[in-house]
């Protein structure tokens, strides 16, 4: 199985600054690699998927890239919808998917 | 527009099966797959399976085998995850998720990120 680990497990960030989000997997994939974003309540919402690519809707401030291991989701100029909690997923090993168990993005 | 609809809330015994359901519209339901993933109070999201809506071939998470079955009904577009032997630890909302396929480098079709999500469904399970 592949394990998705993501980095910090917290990140306090002020509105308009710059947040930087790390997901690292236990063996290359590629560039199979999608990021969720989940505010409470609701369900998930795709981000970013082929690691880089923004999906239907997406703002440009967000951005993610990397590939093999490493990854990072990037978003340029915190807005106040952005506080949520972020998940990557890898789907290099379909039709096993993992998660990573996410990162919480809080107003500092 | 494209969305997935979920069934209400359930409420379970311990050892007791639950069904959840999951309608599909304003998309080709065939033409893509559909996942399952759970989500326990307060932790993260957790993959559960695959199934091909095209063909009904299913792939499950190994700690959920023998316990889970997902199927579909093409006639009606919808998308069934049955989860038996329930256990507090299964106490979740579970979500339905559509999977969208690509062709990869060397030309096979594949299932990747999760675009269109349902509502949830909560499921406890208590005595």
């Amino acid at each position: 199985e592949i394990v998705m680990t993501q980095s910090p497990a917290t990140l306090s960030v002020s509105p308009g600054e710059r947040a930087t989000l790390s997901c690292r997997a236990s063996q290359s994939v590629s560039s199979n690699l999608a990021w969720y974003q989940q505010k409470p309540g609701q369900a998930p919402r795709l981000l970013i998927y082929g690691a880089s690519t923004r999906a239907t809707g997406i703002p440009a401030r967000f951005s993610g890239s990397g590939s093999g291991t490493e990854f990072t989701l990037t978003i340029s100029s915190l807005q106040s919808e952005d506080f949520a909690v972020y998940y990557c997923q890898q789907y290099n090993n379909w039709p096993l998917y993992t998660f990573g168990q996410g990162t919480k993005l809080e107003i500092k | 527009q494209v969305q997935l609809v979920q069934s209400g809330a359930e409420v379970k015994k311990p050892g007791a099966s639950v069904k959840v359901s999951c309608k599909a519209s304003g998309y080709t339901f065939t033409s893509y797959g559909i996942s399952w993933v759970r989500q326990a109070p307060g932790q993260g999201l957790e993959w559960m399976g695959w199934i091909s809506a095209y063909n009904g071939n299913t792939n499950y998470a190994q700690k959920l085998q023998g316990r889970v079955t997902m199927t579909t009904d093409t006639s009606t577009s919808t998308a069934y995850m049955e989860l038996r032997s329930l256990r507090s630890d299964d106490t979740a909302v579970y979500y339905c998720a559509r999977v969208e396929y690509y062709y990869d480098s060397s030309g096979s079709m594949r299932g990747g990120a999760f675009d269109i999500w349902g509502q949830g469904t909560m499921v406890t399970v208590s005595s």
